[in-house]
């Protein structure tokens, strides 16, 4: 079984629309993130979590909302989307210890806002 | 501003032939580095690190090197096979120790 899921893999949404797309993850680690990666811009963070308690906005937080349900969870809302928010999202987990900036990533979930 | 970038987006090479991928960083404050793989539908994948004390590191068939005078990282992949198609990214630290600045990735196409 994958180590971080992503749920949905695919989706289409209409624009004004809430959306959620959900992060699961078997590691065990404290760090969860969400990217997005749009063609030629490679991946830029949206939000990062150190725990449950701890949430924090990254470089492209506007329009996005996350929530830290529990260590293994972490979802990305979009409130109200709209097309320039069509792009493949990832969720990203990072441990505490050895490589401490290696992160795993889940399989992605490509967002299309019409 | 801090800025991590691959000088080709598109490197083509022969089967069997070996590959070298490039990357550009801005932030001196920088002390790791990671290079990922992404295949086409998936997440990105680790492929082998360094830190700023170091000039090289070899892996499996991998070799990065770190010149930190000119600010520059490269991924080198020998003897490079089908299997090695896909989009190569770097990225480094910044001033963090938890969060990576990306570059915006090269693709690798293999010719046979």
């Amino acid at each position: 079984d994958a180590d971080v899921t992503q749920t949905p893999r695919n989706r289409i949404t209409k624009t004004g629309k809430r959306i959620m797309l959900e992060c699961s993850q078997t590691k065990g680690h404290d760090r969860m993130y969400w990217y997005r990666q749009d063609p030629g811009l490679g991946l830029r963070l949206i939000y990062y979590s150190f725990d449950v308690k701890d949430i924090n906005k990254g470089e492209i937080s506007d329009g996005y909302s996350v929530s830290r349900q529990a260590q293994a969870k972490f979802s990305l809302s979009l409130e109200s989307a709209i097309p320039n928010q069509t792009a493949l999202y990832f969720c990203a987990t990072s441990g505490t210890s050895g490589r401490y900036n290696e992160q795993f990533f889940g399989p992605g979930t490509r967002l299309t806002v019409l | 501003g801090e800025s991590v970038g691959l000088h080709l987006p598109t490197l083509s090479v022969q089967e069997g032939d070996n590959s070298i991928i490039n990357c550009a960083y801005s932030n001196s404050a920088s002390d790791y580095f990671i290079w990922y793989k992404q295949e086409s539908g998936k997440g990105p994948q680790f492929i082998i690190d360094i830190r700023s004390n170091m000039d090289k590191r070899q892996g499996q068939r991998v070799t990065v090197l770190l010149n930190k005078t000119v600010k520059h990282l490269s991924l080198q992949i020998a003897a490079t096979q089908p299997g090695d198609s896909a989009v190569y990214f770097c990225a480094e630290n910044g001033d963090s120790n938890y969060q990576l600045i990306w570059g915006a990735g090269t693709k690798l196409i293999i010719k046979p």
